[in-house]
């Protein structure tokens, strides 16, 4: 079945200091790449998508990238802060269908 | 407020039990599902409805059953739980007629089978 995988499981960075997580897909039809964030005993909450029209996209300190040609996305958090310590997920839609796949998480930890 | 709400939060069970968890949106969405987290392992799709009495399994569906009789609730069903049924559970919904993908979680049901 299609899968999605999700590297690295867990990143360790300085306060200030920027984290880039990947994820590859493995189903050329996916058409809709969201990144959710889930803290500590919280829900997951999308914190931003890309579709497969757009190569990059930005919302203040983070970013998405997506490489259709290799099947990869990643999620740049520039500037990093403690309170962007959090597990998260990358996900792909199967095709242009609703449902998604996710992948394993990253847990991130951001000292101060 | 939108949101998801999911019935219980937490919840401790013995194996062979039934129990339900519900779940129920406010958004009109047409579009619900259910995933379970486990460590390791990310969010798996257990089952989803692309409207009402429209159901389908997803990737893990064994041990479980669902329902959509009316849009806005979609319950999660264990007739017989056993104790590789303890995990985090989260419902999910979205539109799926407004051009919008983005899923929203409820806040988790905390499953524990003894």
């Amino acid at each position: 079945g299609e899968n999605v995988e999700q590297h690295p499981s867990t990143l360790s960075v300085q306060e200030g200091d920027s984290a880039v997580i990947k994820c590859t897909y493995s189903d050329s039809a996916s058409n809709y790449f969201p990144w959710y964030k889930q803290e500590l005993g919280k829900r997951p909450q999308l914190i931003i998508d890309i579709r497969s029209n757009v190569g990059e996209k930005k919302d203040q300190r983070i970013a998405v990238t997506l490489n259709k040609t290799a099947k990869h996305f990643s999620l740049h958090i520039t500037e990093t802060q403690p309170e962007d310590s959090a597990v998260y997920f990358c996900a792909a839609s199967i095709g242009n269908t609703d449902k998604l796949i996710f992948g394993t998480g990253t847990r991130l930890q951001v000292f101060p | 407020e939108a949101q998801v709400t999911q019935n219980p939060r937490y919840l401790i069970t013995v194996t062979g039990k039934k129990l339900t968890v519900t779940c129920s949106q406010n958004m009109n969405h047409e579009y619900m599902s259910w995933y379970r987290q486990d460590p390791g392992l990310g969010l798996r799709q257990i089952y989803y409805s692309m409207n009402v009495e429209v159901t389908d399994k997803g990737d893990v569906p064994e041990g479980y059953k669902v329902s959509r009789k009316e849009k806005r609730n979609f319950p999660l069903i264990l007739e017989s739980p056993s104790p590789n049924q303890t995990s985090l559970y989260f419902c999910a919904s979205k539109a799926r007629s407004s051009g919008s993908d983005i899923q929203y979680f409820g806040a988790g049901t905390r499953l524990s089978v003894l």
